[in-house]
């Protein structure tokens, strides 16, 4: 079964500092099957990034992905204060089929 | 852009089985994959499974013995149903749009509560 860890648990940072944002995947992945998202208090979760690194519309350029095989990152250039939220990635295909990383909290310190 | 909006019981007794409904408007569900997505209160997101316009479903292997999904073309819906439910099945349930290999579309979400 593939597992996604996504680490830290918990970023702690300021309005204006960079955010970076981690995702292992434990069997490889193939680009194209690694999407991140924001998820806000009471929403729904909201596509941000799809085939590791593209931007989903309306996404502003602050937002970039990166990665290949089991390392994948998701980069906040310059938090603003709507950025704090609960990041998740995401993989499709391998067993089970579609699997969640256990999320990251970006919280303003 | 497609809107996805999830309807059905918030509230389902241990053992019995919930049922919820997804209908999608501003779109065709055809060509796509319908997919259900859960979250426990506090929690992560769960992938339960997906069907195509075609009628191909697939299903989270931990949820497979008591999931069913289906659709229905001509009402633009699709519903989830999952049986012999417990307190662990409550979550807020999602429904959503994979387009390629991401969820491109949500619904709002709908919490179901299991309990007696």
């Amino acid at each position: 079964e593939s597992v996604l860890t996504q680490s830290p648990g918990t970023l702690s940072l300021s309005p204006g500092e960079r955010a970076t944002l981690s995702c292992r995947t434990s069997q490889s992945v193939m680009s194209n099957y690694l999407a991140w998202y924001q998820q806000k208090p009471g929403q729904a979760p909201r596509l941000l990034i799809y085939g590791a690194s593209s931007r989903a519309t309306g996404i502003p350029d602050r937002f970039s992905g990166s990665g290949s095989g089991t390392d994948f990152t998701l980069t906040i250039s310059r938090l603003e204060t709507e950025d704090f939220a609960v990041y998740y990635c995401q993989q499709y295909g391998g067993p089970p089929g579609i699997t969640f990383g256990q999320g990251t909290r970006l919280e303003i310190k | 852009q497609v809107q996805l909006q999830e309807s059905g019981p918030g509230l389902v007794k241990p053992s019995e089985t919930l049922s919820l409904t997804c209908t999608v408007s501003s779109g065709s569900i055809s060509s796509y994959y319908c997919t259900w997505i859960r979250q426990p209160p506090g929690k992560g997101l769960e992938w339960i499974g997906f069907i195509h316009s075609s009628g191909n479903t697939n299903y989270n292997p931990s949820l497979k013995s008591r999931v069913t999904i289906s659709i229905d073309t001509s009402k633009n819906q699709f519903s989830l149903k999952l049986t012999s439910v417990t307190a662990a099945d409550t979550a807020v349930y999602y429904c959503a749009r994979l387009l390629g290999y991401s969820f491109d579309s949500w619904g709002q979400g709908t919490l179901v509560t299991v309990s007696s």
